[in-house]
């Protein structure tokens, strides 16, 4: 089964400091990987995706990931939080594509980023 | 630039009762998904439509069904609801099918469900 995992419920960082959000993933064939953000109360904002190419990804909001095969790995990282990056982030693979279909994302369980000041 | 708008937002419902909840997707985009995400879980996929016509079916209960209208906006309707369907709905549109590195799922505000 293709899936992903998020191995920490939670994340805490100081502002300024580097931010680390780990994902690593479990497919057959080439992944189709993405991240998105969940403020509360707020949809899931998309940040970034790995289809093909260079392993370093650059999203939104300052966010990059490093796509890495040998580790089955897509983590997200920040150089510098901050406090507004406080939120649940999710990490999700695309599942079930066919000839008639885009498939689904399938979603990492979370992880809740706090970043205090 | 415009987003996926879902309403209502918040809705309370009885057991038992019915709820329609509505999307509208980001113009041009054809392909509409609904997600459900319980408290403390992960969006789980509930079913998909591509130019009007189900694409992909989820982990959906026959109580609940769905359709995309010309317009390509879509509705969830629920039916003998339960206590368990208690959850934020979300539904993200996308423009498809492109090549898939285009394909992006944008999700919308989501309208959150009790059920009483």
């Amino acid at each position: 089964a293709q899936s992903v995992a998020q191995p920490e419920d939670q994340v805490n960082v100081a502002e300024g400091n580097p931010l680390t959000v780990k994902c690593t993933y479990s497919v057959s064939g080439n992944p189709y990987l993405f991240w998105y953000v969940q403020y509360p109360n707020r949809g899931l904002q998309f940040l970034l995706k790995y289809i093909t190419g260079d392993n370093l990804v650059k999203g939104s909001y300052g966010f990059e990931a490093e796509f890495n095969k040998s580790q089955t790995s897509f983590h997200l990282k920040k150089p510098s939080a901050l406090v507004s990056d406080s939120a649940l982030y999710f990490c999700a693979v695309r599942v079930g594509m066919t000839t008639d279909s885009w498939g689904k994302l399938q979603f990492g369980a979370g992880t809740q980023v706090v970043v205090t000041p | 630039a415009a987003g996926v708008i879902q309403s209502p937002r918040h809705l309370i419902k009885e057991k038992r009762e019915t709820a329609t909840l509505k999307c509208y997707p980001i113009p041009r985009h054809d392909t509409v998904y609904w997600y459900q995400q319980g408290p403390g879980q992960d969006p789980q996929f509930l079913i998909s439509f591509y130019e009007k016509m189900q694409s992909d079916k989820g982990s959906i209960p026959d109580r609940f069904s769905a359709q995309q209208f010309s317009d390509y906006h879509s509705e969830l309707n629920m039916s003998s609801l339960e206590l368990g369907d208690s959850a934020l709905y979300f539904c993200a549109s996308s423009q498809g099918p492109l090549a898939v590195e285009e394909e992006t799922q944008y999700f919308g505000p989501g309208t959150r469900l009790l059920v009483l």
